[in-house]
């Protein structure tokens, strides 16, 4: 069965600082996507930053960028240049390339400090 | 505005009322889904649609009843239930199920509070 585990349930960055979000999942398929979602007080999960496994290229949004480690099945997310905005929760996800279902981890809330 | 709309946003609910719980999106989706989040706990795959057919029921109690009678429209319809359902119930919408890198657009929730 996939997992996937966020270790850090907390944390917190400075403004205009630069934070990374661990996530490591479990899989016997080679071909699969990744995601980072944000959830905002407001609720609304708001995909961030997607990549497919077969991409060795890590994917890259504005700030936000992955760091993929597909051997040791990694998929971290690095906010740079922190704003206050970020402050949410933040839920890694896993999808077989078919299939319905999403895999989330537990999320990590990050707070910003002014 | 987002692309995906639930209401209400808010629902408290007895354990013998009847109650249902709105999703609609105008995304052109051709998938919908039902997540429950609770609290420290990783989202819930509930139900899927995918073309207006159910393809997936993921266990879910008999108190949870899916409807979906278009490809714009889902209705998950409660009745007795159970304080551990108190959750956020989470409406999302994909291009189509099964296939591609798509991400999932959600919508803002509902909370549910059963008394």
């Amino acid at each position: 069965a996939q997992t996937v585990t966020q270790s850090q349930p907390e944390m917190s960055v400075q403004e205009a600082e630069t934070v990374t979000l661990s996530c490591t999942y479990d899989t016997s398929e080679s071909d699969y996507y990744l995601f980072w979602y944000k959830q905002p007080p407001s609720r609304q999960m708001i995909l961030v930053i997607r990549q497919e496994a077969y991409k060795q290229q890590n994917a890259t949004e504005n700030r936000f960028s992955v760091n993929f480690q597909k051997a040791a099945k990694s998929f971290s997310l690095k906010i740079s240049d922190s704003q206050l905005g970020d402050a949410a929760m933040y839920f890694c996800a896993y999808r077989r390339r078919t299939g319905n279902q999403f895999y989330f981890g537990t999320g990590t809330s990050l707070t910003v400090i002014p | 505005e987002t692309g995906v709309t639930q209401t209400p946003r808010h629902l408290v609910m007895g354990m013998t009322n009847k109650k249902s719980l709105k999703c609609e999106q105008h995304l052109g989706h051709n998938a919908m889904y039902w997540y429950k989040q609770s609290a420290k706990k990783p989202l819930e795959l509930m139900f899927v649609y995918n073309f207006k057919e159910q393809t997936e029921n993921n266990s879910v109690p008999s108190r949870f009843s899916p409807e979906c009678p278009n490809s714009s429209h889902l209705f998950l319809h409660l009745h007795t239930l159970q304080p551990e359902d108190s959750a956020l119930y989470l409406c999302a919408s994909s291009q189509e199920a099964s296939s591609g890198p798509y991400g999932y657009t959600f919508g803002s929730g509902t909370r549910l509070t059963v008394v």
